[in-house]
């Protein structure tokens, strides 16, 4: 049974910073992308960041761009979410996402249960 | 970046009806669209993939159709526990971008 367990999450003031992580299992890890997807409250879905199998390519949202960096490890099933420089408007529940084939990315079939990030001060 | 709209934002409808949300792009995505339903506090699930094709386990009465632009959801006889909030999402091009949710509720 595939498993998405994020951790990290919290209170931070603005300018603070924050590692989010996702420990996955019962799948091949480093056969998929991986994805982090956020919701503020109340709100929609946004997509935040990707990474490739292999980690030699990432991809973001450009409001995170130069402040979020996603990695991942592929020898621990993991992959993190290194979030620097947090403004109040990045306050969202993070939720860590497979794609469905293991070629693509943009499938989201598989997600944790979230993580709640609180930007306040 | 592409923008996906959907329409209505909300909807009320007596349970057996059929319901319809639309989602429009702002650029032609091809088949790369996919349908996700929310639960209060939940994670997404996934429903509906480029466009057509029905994730496993998920009941027939959910559908989707279109090309291009323009796409539609479909629930053919709306049940008591699909009270959620839908979403679409395009994958054709990074930002990956989600339709701003269709709340369902029942009349």
């Amino acid at each position: 049974e595939v498993q998405l367990v994020e951790s990290g999450g919290g209170l931070v003031q603005p300018g603070g910073s924050l590692r989010l992580s996702c420990a996955a299992s019962g799948f091949t890890f480093e056969s998929y992308w991986m994805n982090w997807v956020r919701q503020a409250p109340g709100k929609g879905l946004e997509w935040v960041a990707n990474i490739k199998q292999d980690g030699s390519e990432q991809y973001y949202v450009d409001s995170v761009k130069g402040r979020f960096t996603i990695a991942r490890d592929n020898a621990k099933s993991a992959l993190h979410l290194q979030m620097n420089s947090l403004r109040t408007e990045d306050t969202a529940v993070y939720y860590c996402a497979r794609s469905l084939f293991n070629y693509g990315s943009g499938i989201f079939r598989y997600w944790g249960q979230g993580t709640l990030v609180t930007v306040s001060s | 970046d592409i923008q996906m709209t959907q329409s209505p934002s909300s909807l009320s409808a007596s349970v057996g009806d059929r319901v319809t949300i639309t989602c429009q792009a702002t650029h032609h995505i091809s088949n790369y669209l996919n349908w996700y339903q929310q639960k209060p506090r939940k994670a997404p699930k996934l429903l509906i993939y480029d466009v057509s094709n029905l994730e496993t386990g998920v009941p027939s009465r959910f559908s989707g159709s279109g090309s291009g632009t323009h796409f539609t959801f479909t629930i053919t006889s709306l049940q008591p526990e699909d009270i959620a909030t839908y979403y679409c999402q395009q994958y054709d091009d990074l930002p990956y971008t989600f339709g701003q949710g269709t709340k369902v509720e029942i009349k």
